[in-house]
């Protein structure tokens, strides 16, 4: 399972675009990247996935560059409500997968 | 669609007792995956059901164990409770086994806390 490294924290001001970068150098060829948002005393829930280039849906972006040693978790016009931890997952259903959430980066946004 | 269950939400025991924890999965998914989460070592991984067989299992010790119904729900036990087993208890479960990856789904856990 390719382990991820992201930034511990992040700061933000409401209305800003924010990127939040994933770095997974061993990444499979088999792999996705999956990212989560957890709210405190919450589960993590789904944002988006992504295997290649970009993905879009209706609260972000994902872009992955060709080699997909890295990802950027986009938000666009971030809220109040979307200080939350941010975590990126790299693994495929066949593998061991899901398994490793790392530290995750805790976004806050600032009024 | 209903989420996934979680059941109690929070809970209390002491040393030396044992428990046991609910999760319902949304319908028609057949993984379910147990995680703990603590403040100092995040989200870890317990193990993994899959039309009820283990199918993978993380790094905890024999004191954590579950099982999968044939409805798909699932319990995780643990025996001889230490203090350090108080934590956020997750469930996920997935479309797993279908095509393509599926993404997990969470409850919002049981909080455990042991006096």
């Amino acid at each position: 399972l390719a382990k991820t490294t992201q930034p511990i924290s992040m700061d933000s001001y409401e209305g800003q675009e924010v990127n939040i970068t994933c770095s997974h150098n061993n990444i499979a060829t088999n792999d996705y990247i999956t990212w989560y948002q957890q709210f405190p005393s919450q589960g993590p829930r789904f944002i988006i996935q992504g295997y290649k280039t970009k993905v879009t849906n209706e609260v972000a972006s994902l872009f992955i560059p060709a080699d997909r040693k890295s990802s950027t978790l986009s938000l666009p016009r971030v809220s109040l409500s979307d200080t939350a931890v941010y975590y990126c997952l790299v693994g495929d259903e066949a593998g061991a997968n899901n398994l490793f959430f790392g530290t995750g980066t805790r976004l806050t946004v600032i009024p | 669609k209903a989420g996934v269950t979680q059941t109690p939400r929070y809970l209390i025991k002491t040393r030396g007792q044992q428990v046991t924890l609910s999760c319902s999965p949304i319908s028609g998914h057949r993984s379910v995956s147990w995680y703990q989460q603590t403040p100092g070592q995040g989200l870890q991984f317990l193990f993994e059901y899959f039309s009820e067989t283990q199918r993978n299992k993380g790094n905890f010790p024999g004191r954590f164990s579950g099982r999968q119904f044939s409805n798909s729900r699932s319990e995780m036990n643990v025996s001889t409770l230490e203090l350090g087993d108080s934590a956020l208890y997750l469930c996920a479960s997935s479309l797993r086994g279908s095509e393509g990856n599926q993404p997990q789904h969470f409850g919002d856990g049981t909080r455990l806390s042991i006096l």
